[in-house]
């Protein structure tokens, strides 16, 4: 157990749609960051929050959107849902250093969240 | 985009012999790390080795890294059936702390009794 939680586990919506997935990080980690694995795209990163605010931007669309609240829990928001975006969302956390002196850490990721898009 | 590439894409080894995987990266890093993934589950960190490192153990695992050829290598020793999962290579840009991971596609491994 990595101590990342994440909800739903599944997920299963139509195309259209607007869905809103949740992660809780380890305690005490600050850095939380989402991905997205496709069979066909893989493993992405999509984004990261530090402290409740945006740090880094991957590949992520711009139907998509997240956010980190004050009780450092963040939420991906995905709408206009197509069937492309079926996919694991993972979030992961870490202890980031802010001034970023060595590189990014090590990354404890959550179960996923499998979502179907029909 | 895919920053490592790992090699070979799929491996099938008999129970106690030694698994080899290969993975190449395209731009300067801090440091590269390596994930395991049982099926459909949550990555597991396995080992982080900094760009100034050539060289790295934990446990049954050796990583190496060469910066000059962008190029990295996991080996497990003595593989055991609970190794069969599928493994990654990850980097992040050279860019100072804040950043995602960009990941490799993974070599899928098979450890037969």
């Amino acid at each position: 157990d990595s101590g990342v939680t994440q909800t739903p586990k599944h997920l299963i919506t139509a195309t259209g749609q607007r869905v809103t997935l949740r992660c809780s990080p380890r305690s005490g980690d600050l850095s939380v960051y989402w991905y997205q694995q496709s069979l066909d795209q893989g493993l992405q990163f999509l984004i990261q929050y530090y402290n409740g605010e945006e740090r880094a931007k991957g590949n992520i669309l711009e139907r998509f959107s997240a956010q980190q609240f004050p009780d450092l829990h963040s939420e991906l928001n995905l709408s206009s849902l197509e069937l492309g975006d079926s996919a694991l969302y993972f979030c992961a956390s870490s202890v980031d250093d802010p001034v970023g002196a060595g590189g990014v850490n090590e990354q404890f990721f959550g179960p996923g969240t499998r979502l179907t898009v029909l | 985009s895919q920053q490592g590439e790992e090699d070979p894409q799929a491996l099938s080894i008999q129970e106690g012999e030694n698994a080899t995987m290969n993975c190449s990266y395209k731009t300067s890093i801090n440091n590269l790390q390596w994930y395991r993934q049982n099926s459909g589950r949550g990555l597991v960190h396995l080992i982080l080795i900094r760009s100034n490192e050539r060289e790295k153990h934990s446990g049954r695992l050796r990583v190496t890294l060469d910066t000059s050829k962008k190029s990295s290598s996991l080996l497990i020793t003595a593989s055991r059936a609970a190794d069969t999962a599928s493994y990654f290579c990850a980097t992040g840009r050279d860019r100072g702390g804040a950043d995602g991971l960009t990941f490799g596609k993974g070599t899928h491994l098979i450890i037969q009794p």
